[in-house]
């Protein structure tokens, strides 16, 4: 299995912060790996596949970069409503593995 | 819109299986491209993928479920579902439906709202 880690656990930060998620694979992965926001009590929510490219309805101030083994999200301007656990998922290869997780919290 | 809702028993005692649907509406199951999957997700830790099938019949498990697992379609009723035997309170946890798109590179693009599922006796 490939296994994804991702850093930091947690992070504090403000409105208006720019604030970056880092996730890397045991091994290369290409470019086949997403990005999900979950809320509590609610389904993960799709924001960024194939490393890079932003899913449709998904605001402009997230982004993603990286390929191979190491990727990174990117808020660059923290709003009220990212307040989230973020999850990186590779689908190069079956079983498909995340990591687990970045609790994005209010300073 | 395609829209996924998962549906069973929200309790299931030790060592019994555990089964649930997932309907989905707004589109079919029976479209190629499409893998149905299912997560899940026990009280504050992370997601855990449990596998996936596609129309064809052609299905993935994860290792660590692999004997334990089923993933069915019913294309008449356009849904899919999970058995997992076996069952042990580690299996407690929400569990959700998803789609996999494979049309554009591979993505769980959309998600059923979850069901809790509790494994006591």
């Amino acid at each position: 299995d490939i296994q994804m880690t991702q850093s930091p656990s947690s992070l504090s930060a403000s409105v208006g912060d720019r604030v970056t998620i880092t996730c890397r694979a045991s091994q290369s992965i290409n470019s086949y790996l997403n990005w999900y926001q979950q809320k509590p009590r609610k389904a993960p929510k799709l924001l960024i596949y194939a490393a890079s490219s932003l899913q449709s309805g998904v605001p402009s101030r997230f982004s993603g970069s990286g390929s191979g083994t190491d990727f990174t999200l990117t808020i660059s301007s923290l709003q009220p409503e990212d307040f989230a656990t973020y999850y990186c998922q590779q689908t190069y290869s079956t079983p498909r593995t995340f990591g687990q997780g970045t609790k994005v919290e209010i300073k | 819109q395609v829209q996924l809702q998962e549906s069973g028993p929200g309790l299931v005692k030790p060592s019994q299986t555990l089964s649930l649907t997932c309907t989905v509406s707004g589109g079919s199951i029976s479209s190629g491209g499409y893998y149905w999957s299912w997560i899940r997700q026990p009280a504050g830790k992370g997601l855990e993928w449990i596998g996936r099938m596609y129309t064809s019949g052609s299905s993935n498990y994860n290792p660590s479920l692999n004997s334990r697992v089923t993933i069915s379609l019913d294309t008449s009723r356009n849904q899919f579902s999970l058995k997992l035997t076996s069952v042990t309170a580690a299996d407690t946890a929400v569990y959700y439906c998803a789609r996999e798109d494979t049309t554009s590179y591979r993505k769980l693009d959309y998600w059923g709202q979850g069901t809790l599922v509790t494994v006591s006796s």
